[in-house]
């Protein structure tokens, strides 16, 4: 089966960095993406890793490692606007002519002022 | 120009009705999907059709019964609501040359 781990909840500052992290097991696996989710909106795409490595794209980078199941998330230079839940979802080999997503159950990130 | 929209956004019924919830793409995708995102937002797949046939049928109760007549188009039809299903009910698309799926602005079901 797959599992997926990321933190609940985290508490930023306005103008920081913060690293969210997911950790995920999967028989097969075939891409990890992270989605942002405002309160009562719908999630929109931020990245998406298959290879090891770090993918940047503007404020936001996503970092993956395969051999040890893990990406994580960065957001610099930290906005109110970055308050969201930020959702982690991996697709495996066996889902990749589906694109069945199996998704984390997100980190609510507070930016403060 | 909404590139997936859902209605009624908002859906406010008694336990034992019928309801359903429209989905309808115009991004010229192949595939379609229904979520459910309950109230500790986790966000879990039901359905999903690619080209009007039904592709994944995750562990759902057969009161739920999806509905693609063409594929900008997937409704979902619930029989006799229960409390439990009170959730948000995402629809998203995907295309064969895009990695990334494209979610509806959600339809927030509360049975009374």
């Amino acid at each position: 089966g797959q599992n997926i781990d990321q933190p609940t909840e985290m508490t930023a500052t306005e103008g920081a960095i913060v690293q969210i992290n997911c950790t995920y097991q999967t028989s097969g696996f075939n891409g990890l993406f992270w989605y942002q989710q405002h309160a009562g909106e719908a999630p929109t795409f931020l990245s998406y890793n298959v290879l090891d490595g770090l993918e940047e794209k503007g404020r936001f980078s996503s970092f993956l490692s395969r051999s040890k199941g893990y990406s994580y998330l960065l957001l610099k230079e930290l906005q109110m606007k970055d308050s969201a839940s930020y959702l982690c979802a991996v697709r495996d080999r066996r889902s990749s002519n589906t694109g069945k997503l199996i998704f984390g159950q997100g980190t609510t990130l507070q930016v403060k002022p | 120009d909404t590139a997936v929209s859902q209605t009624p956004k908002y859906l406010v019924t008694q336990m034992g009705n019928d309801k359903s919830i429209k989905c309808e793409q115009n991004l010229g995708h192949d595939t379609m999907y229904w979520y459910k995102q309950d109230s500790k937002k986790f966000l879990k797949i039901m359905f999903s059709y690619n080209n009007k046939e039904l592709i994944i049928n995750e562990t759902v109760p057969n009161r739920f019964s999806p509905k693609s007549p063409d594929k900008a188009h997937l409704n979902l039809h619930i029989n006799s609501l229960e409390l439990g299903d009170s959730a948000v009910y995402f629809c998203a698309s995907t295309g064969q040359t895009t990695y990334e799926q494209y979610f509806g602005p959600g339809t927030r079901l509360t049975v009374t």
